[in-house]
This record gives C-alpha cells, sequence and structure tokens, in this order.
C-alpha cells in the first residue's frame, strides 16, 4: 500500500501475556517510530530506526519492551507480560529521512494498534 | 528537558469563524516543529512542518507560525468548517520528537 500499515487494530489480551505488533512503513523510507498514546495523554516516544544505524531505544518504558526492524523496512514491537498500564494505541510512523538539522522529516503516521489488556 | 504545552486543551467555535491554536515549547534549540491532525480511530496526518530557520508555513486554510525565541507556535485555521473537528497536536522535534496532549477542537454547524 502507500500508506504506513500496522497490524492489528486492535488487540485485546490477558495480563502476563506477549503481544507483538507490526508495523510496515512506506516503501523506501528510512526512518521508522514506535510511540504510544495512553488514554488521556499526549503521545509518547518509545523508539526510532533510522537506516542501519543502531536504534535509539531511549523512550521504552521499561525492558519488557523491544522492537526490531528486519531488512530495513518492516518492524515489530513486542511487550513481554503485559500488564493493564500497557494499555494504550501503539502508533508507528515512517518519514524518507531522520532527525537533525536541514532534514524535511515529514512523518507520515499508521492507524495505530489499539491494545487493551485484562 | 523539552516539554510542549498546548493551550487550551478543548475548544468549541461555530462554523465560519477563524481561530487559533497555542503551543509552547521549553528549548528553543529545536530542528522543526509540526502540526498534526488526529481524528478518532485514526493516525496522525501532518498538517505543517516549519524549519527552524522559518518563520511560517501555509497550506489552504491553514497557517502556521513559529517563534524560536519565545518558544512559541500558533496553527491559525481560517473560516473554520464542520470537517475540521479533531484532534491538532503540534510536536517540537530536537535529538527526539516531543509531542503535546492536543487541542480537541470541534466546530458547531
Amino acid at each position: 500500500g502507500a500508506g504506513v500499515s500496522q497490524s492489528p487494530s486492535n488487540k485485546v489480551t490477558e495480563k502476563g501475556k506477549d503481544v507483538e505488533l507490526r508495523c510496515d512503513p512506506i516503501s523506501g523510507h528510512t526512518a521508522l517510530y514506535w510511540y504510544r498514546q495512553s488514554l488521556g495523554q499526549g503521545l509518547e516516544f518509545l523508539i526510532y530506526f533510522q537506516g542501519n544505524s543502531a536504534p535509539d531505544k531511549s523512550g521504552l518504558p521499561s525492558d519488557r519492551f523491544s522492537a526490531e526492524r528486519t531488512g530495513g523496512s518492516v518492524s515489530t514491537l513486542t511487550i513481554q507480560r503485559t500488564q493493564q498500564e500497557d494499555s494504550a494505541v501503539y502508533l508507528c510512523a515512517s518519514s524518507a529521512r531522520g532527525q537533525g538539522a536541514g532534514s524535511k522529516n515529514i512523518q507520515y503516521f499508521g492507524a495505530g494498534t489499539r491494545l487493551s489488556v485484562l | 528537558k523539552q516539554e510542549v504545552t498546548q493551550i487550551p486543551a478543548a475548544l468549541s467555535v461555530p462554523e465560519g469563524e477563524n481561530l487559533v491554536l497555542n503551543c509552547s515549547f521549553t528549548d528553543s534549540a529545536i530542528y522543526n516543529l509540526q502540526w498534526f491532525r488526529q481524528d478518532p480511530g485514526k493516525g496522525l496526518t501532518s498538517l505543517l512542518l516549519i524549519q527552524s530557520s522559518q518563520r511560517e508555513q501555509t497550506s489552504g486554510r491553514l497557517n502556521a507560525s513559529l517563534d524560536k525565541s519565545s518558544g512559541r507556535s500558533t496553527l491559525y485555521i481560517a473560516a473554520s468548517q464542520p470537517g475540521d473537528s479533531a484532534t491538532y497536536l503540534c510536536a517540537a522535534q530536537d535529538d527526539k520528537i516531543i509531542f503535546g496532549k492536543g487541542t480537541r477542537l470541534h466546530i458547531l454547524p
């Protein structure tokens, strides 16, 4: 497709289970971002991939959260041993270039995955 | 640490009015500032991006301004329409992108 695709659109899981969220960025985009939006809160940065560079993981809230980007394209965000406070909408975005001075860096967002932990 | 604040949190205005949404940020050393729109159950749509060297950007009925020295950006919407109802988010980018919590806009028909 032409846009950023995320799957599943909705995920309901039981506390303690592991979940995987998938993001398909726009073809050719080298930068990929994961964000989390909790109810009533703003967007929270989680992790950033740029090309083959080591990802910026500084936003991951705990070691239960991890992300991979295979082949510089599809990314998977994994949450292990889910907790109720993990319930949120997880948004993925991609851009043609990464961060930095002079970068136009328009980010295109997917529709998100709504995660509910019971 | 960069903090981004949007005021008001919610706004209702009659159709046809012009309106201004406000965004402030604490660290002026940003690369750019971006305004997004979010519709319920949807992802974000980028509206305007202002580079740090620019003072404003325009797209149709939208105009965004940037004043780095005062740490402020505004989004001006002219001749508002019911279809403009959405949550509007601003985001300041330095080494990361930090979002405000958004302004929920409701245009009354």
